[in-house]
């Protein structure tokens, strides 16, 4: 099975400044046929399912602000949040979809300092 | 506008069987692949199992492979998930989720149901 981390386990950020979640997978999710990779990111406030924000690692989900966005390639990956908003407060999944079992990270709590 | 909307959920003895449901509206159903995912009390997200859109495809997450069993009903528009032997950690919110790439079950989950919970307990 690939293992997915996230660093850091939470963190605080003020309003307007840059959050930065790292994502690594235990083994590459680069599918080398079509040079995409299989990794999503999703948000999770409290009391609702999770979001799609971003797909195939750097593919922005319509409706998503421009804020948020995706890099990476290979084993690791990188969510960003350009000028944190109060809206963004949540937790941040990875997953990845390259091979079964489908497996997420742990979550990132995203905070307001 | 997509809808999903799970049912069936209830607290059950360990041992014991339920079965989810999912009715999905405003998509073309038999056109996804449809997962499940769970979410433990206070926990993460655990992905449970998916089907594919065309060819009725299955897989499981090891924690559940043997015990569950994922079906769709296209003329319905019903996901399903069958859970027998139930265990005390398969408590959790249950989310059936649509695939974002059409039939294929490779691909990110772009439209969620709000879950529906399961408690395993005597």
């Amino acid at each position: 099975d690939i293992v997915m981390t996230q660093s850091p386990d939470s963190l605080a950020v003020s309003l307007g400044e840059r959050a930065t979640i790292n994502c690594k997978s235990s083994q590459s999710v680069l599918y080398s046929s079509n040079n995409k990779n299989y990794l999503g990111w999703y948000q999770q406030k409290p009391g609702q399912p999770p979001k799609l924000l971003i797909y195939w690692a750097s593919t922005r989900e319509s409706g998503v602000p421009d804020r948020f966005s995706g890099s990476g390639s290979g084993t690791d990956f990188t969510l960003t949040i350009s000028s944190l908003q109060a809206e963004d407060v949540a937790v941040y999944y990875c997953q990845q979809y390259y091979s079964i079992p489908f497996t997420f990270g742990p979550g990132t709590k995203v905070d307001i300092k | 506008e997509v809808q999903l909307l799970e049912s069936g959920g209830g607290l059950v003895q360990p041992g014991g069987s339920l079965r989810l449901s999912c009715a999905a509206s405003g998509l073309t159903f038999s056109s996804y692949a449809m997962s499940w995912v769970r979410q433990a009390p206070g926990k993460g997200l655990e992905w449970v199992s998916v089907i594919s859109g065309s060819d009725g495809s299955t897989y499981y997450a090891d924690s559940v492979k043997g015990r569950f069993t994922i079906s769709r009903d296209n003329s319905k528009n019903t996901l399903y998930l069958q859970m027998n032997s139930l265990r005390a950690d398969d408590t959790a919110l249950y989310y059936c989720a649509r695939g974002a790439s059409g039939s294929t079950c490779y691909s990110g989950l772009d439209y969620w149901g709000q879950g529906t919970l399961v408690t395993v307990s005597s």
